[in-house]
C-alpha cells in the first residue's frame, strides 16, 4: 500500500532534549516536505526537499533541521526543543512539484514542556 | 508569494451540491491551483488540481475562472463524510517549491 509513515505518532518531551521525528514513504517520490499545524494558523511549511541531499527552508524553519540521505526518508530534527514547538506535525511526499498531488502522513503530535 | 483567500466557514445540506470559492488575484501564469481537504484528526488529503481548464475527478470538480484569479471547488452531492477543512493552494513551478496552505474553509454538512 502506498503510504507516508511517521514515528512517533505522539511524543511528550522536555525543553532542550533533542528529538527526531521520522518520515518514510514507499512511493519513490522525489519531493518531501514537513509542515506544522497550529490552531488558527493552518498548515505552515517547515522544510522541503527536492531530492536526495537537496533541502530548503519553508515558511517556519527556525529551530528545526532536516536531512535527506535516502530518497525514502526525511527525518525532522529538533536539536533543542522549546514549548513554542508544541504542535501537530505532518510529513508529505509527491512525485514532483507543481502538477503533482502530495500524500500526507498521519501526523505527529508533539508536546514540549 | 502567491496567496489565496477563502471564507472561514460554510454550511451545506446533505445531498446538495456545495460550491467552495477561492480567490487568488496574484496568481501567475504558471501556478497550479490545488485543493486539499483535512478530515477531523487526519492528515490533509488531495482532492483535485488544475492549471487553466476545468477539471473533474471522482471526488469533485474544479472550475477555474477565465482570468484565473478565482476558482471554485464543487462537491456534487455533499455527504456527512465531506465535513472537513478545505484548502485552496497555489503551487508554483519547480523554481518555487514552497507550498502555502492558509487556514482554509471549514465545511459543515447538515443531515
Amino acid at each position: 500500500e502506498a503510504q507516508v509513515t511517521q514515528n512517533p505518532r505522539y511524543l511528550i518531551t522536555v525543553t532542550g532534549k533533542k528529538l527526531t521525528v521520522t518520515c518514510s514513504q514507499n512511493m519513490n517520490h522525489e519531493y518531501m516536505s514537513w509542515y506544522r499545524q497550529d490552531p488558527g494558523l493552518g498548515l505552515r511549511q517547515i522544510y522541503y526537499s527536492m531530492n536526495v541531499e537537496v533541502t530548503d527552508k519553508g515558511d517556519v524553519p527556525e529551530g528545526y533541521k532536516v536531512s535527506r540521505k535516502e530518497k525514502r526518508n526525511f527525518p525532522l530534527i529538533l536539536e533543542s526543543p522549546s514549548p513554542n514547538q508544541t504542535s501537530l506535525y505532518f510529513c508529505a511526499s509527491s512525485l514532483g512539484t507543481s502538477g503533482y498531488e502530495q500524500y500526507f502522513g498521519p501526523g505527529t503530535r508533539l508536546t514540549v514542556t | 508569494d502567491a496567496k489565496t483567500t477563502q471564507p472561514n466557514s460554510m454550511e451545506s445540506n446533505e445531498e446538495e451540491p456545495v460550491h467552495l470559492p477561492c480567490n487568488h488575484s496574484t496568481i501567475s501564469g504558471t501556478d497550479y491551483i490545488h485543493w486539499y481537504r483535512q478530515l477531523p484528526s487526519q492528515g490533509p488529503e488531495y482532492v483535485i488540481h488544475g492549471l487553466t481548464s476545468n477539471v473533474n475527478n471522482r471526488m469533485a470538480s474544479l472550475a477555474i475562472a477565465e482570468d484565473r484569479k478565482s476558482s471554485t471547488l464543487i462537491l456534487h452531492r455533499a455527504t456527512l463524510r465531506d465535513a472537513a477543512v478545505y484548502y485552496c493552494i497555489l503551487r508554483p513551478p519547480p523554481t518555487g517549491n514552497q507550498f502555502y496552505f492558509g487556514t482554509g474553509t471549514s465545511l459543515t454538512v447538515i443531515p
